[in-house]
């Protein structure tokens, strides 16, 4: 079974920066993954950010990138607003399936 | 604006069916392909399956702990997708989503119990 791994947990500063990974049980995360990123609040439905690796919805602030850093998808949050707390999923395409990581609690603090 | 609601989530006793509706305005329902994920409480999302369009086939894909339970299905003329939920079990006790297939439009999801 594939696991997609996110970190649980992590906290950063208002205005710091911040990088979220997504790693795949299956090896490197390459762009044939298409990796896509998620951000939730509590009592909300998901509200996707990035696509394809790095590609941004129209909506989405300029302050998130994605990318792929050492074998991994990563989402960077620069100059973290107190409005960016909340959940992130990634997303990994395996063929016609679609596996999500189990998420990363971000807390601005 | 797109727009997508679910309908149809409630209590139902383990080995029970379930319909979920998902009603999409705002967009040309028939030329896209569809998907379902769920979120049970207080755990994270899961993909569910997706349909493609009627012009690809109508085919469908599961994930591993539904297929052979769940259906997915489109009526274009009504731009609704539909969830069929069989034989469901306790831990199919989820928030249903319906959405785009590249998961960029979502709806308010319906919640499905399944509880004796």
């Amino acid at each position: 079974q594939t696991v997609v791994t996110q970190e649980p947990s992590l906290t950063v500063s208002p205005g710091g920066t911040v990088t979220l990974t997504c790693a795949s049980s299956t090896g490197a995360v390459t762009s044939g993954y298409h990796p896509n990123w998620f951000q939730q609040k509590p009592g909300q439905a998901p509200r996707a950010l990035i696509y394809s690796t790095s590609n941004k919805h129209s909506w989405t602030p300029a302050r998130f990138s994605g990318s792929l850093l050492g074998g991994k998808a990563a989402l960077t949050l620069s100059g973290v607003q107190p409005e960016d707390e909340a959940e992130y999923y990634c997303l990994l395409y395996y063929g016609a399936a679609r596996v999500f990581g189990g998420g990363t609690k971000l807390t601005v603090l | 604006e797109v727009q997508l609601v679910e309908s149809g989530g409630g209590l139902v006793k383990p080995g029970r069916s379930l319909r979920l509706s998902c009603a999409a305005s705002g967009f040309t329902f028939d030329n896209f392909w569809m998907s379902w994920v769920r979120q049970a409480p207080g755990k994270g999302l899961e993909w569910v399956g997706r349909i493609k369009s009627k012009t690809d086939g109508e085919t469908t894909d599961y994930a591993a702990p539904v297929k052979g339970r769940f259906t997915i299905s489109r009526d274009d003329s009504k731009n609704t997708l539909y969830l069929q939920l069989n034989s469901l079990k306790t831990e199919d006790t989820a928030v249903y989503y319906c959405t785009t297939d590249l998961l960029d439009y979502w709806g308010q999801g319906s919640l499905v119990t399944v509880s004796s």
